[in-house]
């Protein structure tokens, strides 16, 4: 089926273990996003890539890093995980052409424990 | 910098009630307005969306909503609430040329009782 695909679904870390969250998406589409959901906060922006070869922070990049890989996958890496950082991840893909209409196709998640 | 206000954090209604749910936006130029869904233990789906025309649009499963500009807002509604709308509600907003990122409110959770 067409859409985002995550991997891992959940993952418990070690404060200071490092990991990488893997988003890809097989729509073609341009742009890619890495939000974190956290209760009572809703969903703030991490870090966001509008197309292949570029990306910008958001909301929240503080403690993550990303790599866009190629047109369709985006990572997110955390470096030296802190309990801060416990969350439930989601990537999300969009194409300017279809954003209006379609809006975001975001990913099942990935929730993260950090102890 | 852009923003979204959702007024209520938890709604607890019982079926067939009439819902309202509240967003406001801050944002200094011409917006596209979304609303998201999230059921327990899934991710977000669109529930609908305004970028221009008729300010009252509706959505799947019977839910629309209406823009109103002079009050920064895009209300979420539905006559009559099943058990099966238990859910997380999103208001989300961008910039008009749909270039930037979505921000997101802080969600409304809602719950129906039998």
């Amino acid at each position: 089926n067409a859409g985002v695909t995550q991997t891992p679904k959940f993952q418990v870390l070690k404060t200071g273990q490092s990991m990488t969250l893997q988003c890809a998406q097989d729509m073609n589409h341009n742009s890619m996003y890495w939000y974190r959901q956290d209760p009572g906060m809703g969903l703030r922006l991490i870090y966001y890539s509008a197309s292949e070869g570029t990306t910008d922070k958001g909301e929240v990049p503080n403690g993550y890093n990303v790599s866009r890989l190629n047109k369709r996958e985006f990572s997110l890496r955390l470096e030296s995980a802190a309990p801060s950082q416990t969350s439930v991840y989601f990537c999300a893909s969009s194409e300017k052409r279809e954003v209006l209409n379609y809006g975001y196709t975001f990913g099942s998640g990935t929730r993260l424990t950090v102890v | 910098a852009q923003s979204v206000s959702q007024h209520n954090h938890h709604v607890i209604l019982s079926e067939a009630a009439s819902l309202e749910l509240g967003c406001n936006y801050s944002y200094g130029g011409t917006v596209n307005l979304f609303w998201y869904v999230q059921y327990p233990g899934q991710h977000l789906q669109l529930l609908l969306k305004y970028f221009s025309g008729d300010p009252l649009v509706k959505g799947i499963k019977g839910f629309e909503a209406e823009f109103i500009k002079s009050k920064f807002s895009f209300n979420l509604r539905k006559p009559s609430v099943q058990w099966s709308d238990t859910a997380e509600y999103f208001c989300a907003v961008n910039g008009y040329s749909g270039n930037t990122p979505l921000v997101f409110g802080k969600g409304t959770r809602l719950s129906v009782i039998a």
